[in-house]
């Protein structure tokens, strides 16, 4: 099955610099990636998401990059808030086939703290 | 998006006993599937509940321990049963919208064993 590693697993930055979390993953037949948000109590959240035919996608301060050839995929937050404090999750699906469909490999987690 | 409810939210059970969750989301779903979170930990995956057929489980989790129902489109029971307190943990149901790649999360079932 799928394998995905995922670093750092604590990240702390000042409020207002950009923080960066990179995953990577074993299996070249995952074609979907998504990023979830876990704040303390909280369900995750997913926040972005990329497919494999697409090598960047941003929403506002948030974008994900992925390099196939590499198999790593990477998630940006610029202009980082108090807000953004949570732990983040990367996730990759091993491909979209039979018993598997669907279902999803997760990465062990970044802690993040933003300090005002 | 879905919404997804979960029920009980918490409960505190007994050793030796068994808890039944329930998760009902609001839309039909391709698949939903039920996770289990350890304090600090990632999202393990205990199983994959299908529509009128046997769940598939994941390695390390059986029919006995986590039986799973899902008798329609849209809602989806696990039970924990002949419970300890190595069982106490976080029980998330999730789903996958039809026709998309998105899973969303229940908001949980906290699970404490004494």
């Amino acid at each position: 099955g799928e394998n995905v590693e995922q670093h750092p697993s604590t990240l702390s930055v000042q409020e207002g610099d950009s923080a960066v979390i990179k995953c990577t993953y074993s299996d070249s037949a995952s074609n979907y990636f998504p990023w979830y948000k876990q704040e303390l109590g909280k369900r995750p959240q997913l926040i972005i998401d990329i497919r494999s035919n697409v090598g960047e996608k941003k929403d506002q301060r948030i974008a994900v990059t992925l390099n196939k050839t590499a198999k790593h995929f990477s998630l940006h937050i610029t202009e980082t808030q108090p807000e953004d404090s949570a732990v983040y999750f990367c996730a990759a699906n091993g491909g979209y086939r039979g018993s598997t469909l669907g279902r999803l490999y997760f990465g062990r987690g970044t802690q993040l703290t933003v300090w005002p | 998006s879905a919404v997804i409810s979960q029920k009980p939210s918490r409960d505190i059970c007994q050793r030796g006993t068994s808890l039944t969750i329930q998760c009902q989301v609001d839309s039909q779903v391709t698949m939903m599937f039920w996770y289990r979170q350890q304090p600090g930990q990632s999202l393990t995956l205990i199983a994959t509940a299908n529509q009128g057929s046997e769940a598939t489980y994941e390695s390390g989790f059986v029919i006995d321990k986590f039986p799973i129902s899902r008798p329609n489109l849209t809602f989806s029971t696990l039970t924990v049963s002949n419970m300890s307190p190595e069982d106490s943990s976080i029980y998330l149901c999730s789903v996958l919208l039809a026709g998309g790649f998105e899973q969303y999360f229940g908001p949980g079932t906290r699970l404490t064993v004494t």
